[in-house]
């Protein structure tokens, strides 16, 4: 089965830094790679998603990258603030209807 | 985005009793859901995935007479934890893909406590 590894698990920054964080996967079938961002006892909330036919993707601060040969994805995020500190997953799946299978997440911290 | 529900969101309980939870689609039907289990600062570790008219698929290592999942309806799905144990305790969020299928959408979670 599918399985995802996400880098680092820990990720401090000073507020306007840009913040990085990587996963891998193994299933060359997949082919969707949500972001979500968990803030402490809430749910987890899409931030961002791309697909496999897509090799990046922009949406205002937040960006994603799809390397489908190398099978890793990362999330950017530029100009941080301090509301950006949470959890953030990176997840992947192959086919509409399955489950996401999720890395073990990154706690960014954003200090001003 | 689509709206799931779930409730209760905090149950704190006896160690033997049984809890239930549930998680409603809102704005769509959804034939299969899905239930994850989360401890703190830990990720989302899938249980199972319900489907609707039809038996649970169960991940490996989750006991399916201890996790019981019913999916009756195109909007409902139940998760039961029987006979729970302070092992047991955990945060439980159910979810479910939209229309297309694809994104993920989750419900509130419910904190289960056992005592």
């Amino acid at each position: 089965g599918e399985n995802v590894e996400q880098h680092p698990s820990t990720l401090s920054v000073q507020e306007g830094d840009s913040a990085v964080i990587k996963c891998t996967y193994s299933d060359s079938a997949s082919n969707y790679f949500p972001w979500y961002k968990q803030e402490l006892g809430k749910r987890p909330q899409l931030i961002i998603d791309i697909r496999s036919n897509v090799g990046e993707k922009k949406d205002q601060r937040i960006a994603v990258t799809l390397n489908k040969t190398a099978k890793h994805f990362s999330l950017h995020i530029t100009e941080t603030q301090p509301e950006d500190s949470a959890v953030y997953f990176c997840a992947a799946s192959n086919q509409a209807g399955t489950a996401l299978i999720f890395g073990k997440g990154t706690t960014l911290s954003v200090s001003s | 985005g689509a709206v799931v529900s779930q409730h209760p969101s905090r149950v704190i309980c006896k160690s033997g009793t049984s809890v239930k939870i549930e998680c409603r689609s809102l704005d769509f039907q959804a034939t299969t859901m899905f239930w994850y289990r989360q401890f703190p600062k830990k990720s989302l570790m899938l249980m199972a995935t319900s489907n609707e008219g039809s038996k649970a698929t169960y991940e490996q290592g989750v006991e399916k007479d201890k996790f019981l999942i019913n999916h009756a309806s195109l909007t409902l799905s139940t998760l039961t934890v029987t006979s729970a144990h302070p092992e047991d305790s955990s945060f439980y969020i159910c979810s479910a893909k939209d229309r297309i299928g694809e994104k993920l959408f989750f419900g509130s979670g419910t904190q289960l406590s056992v005592l």
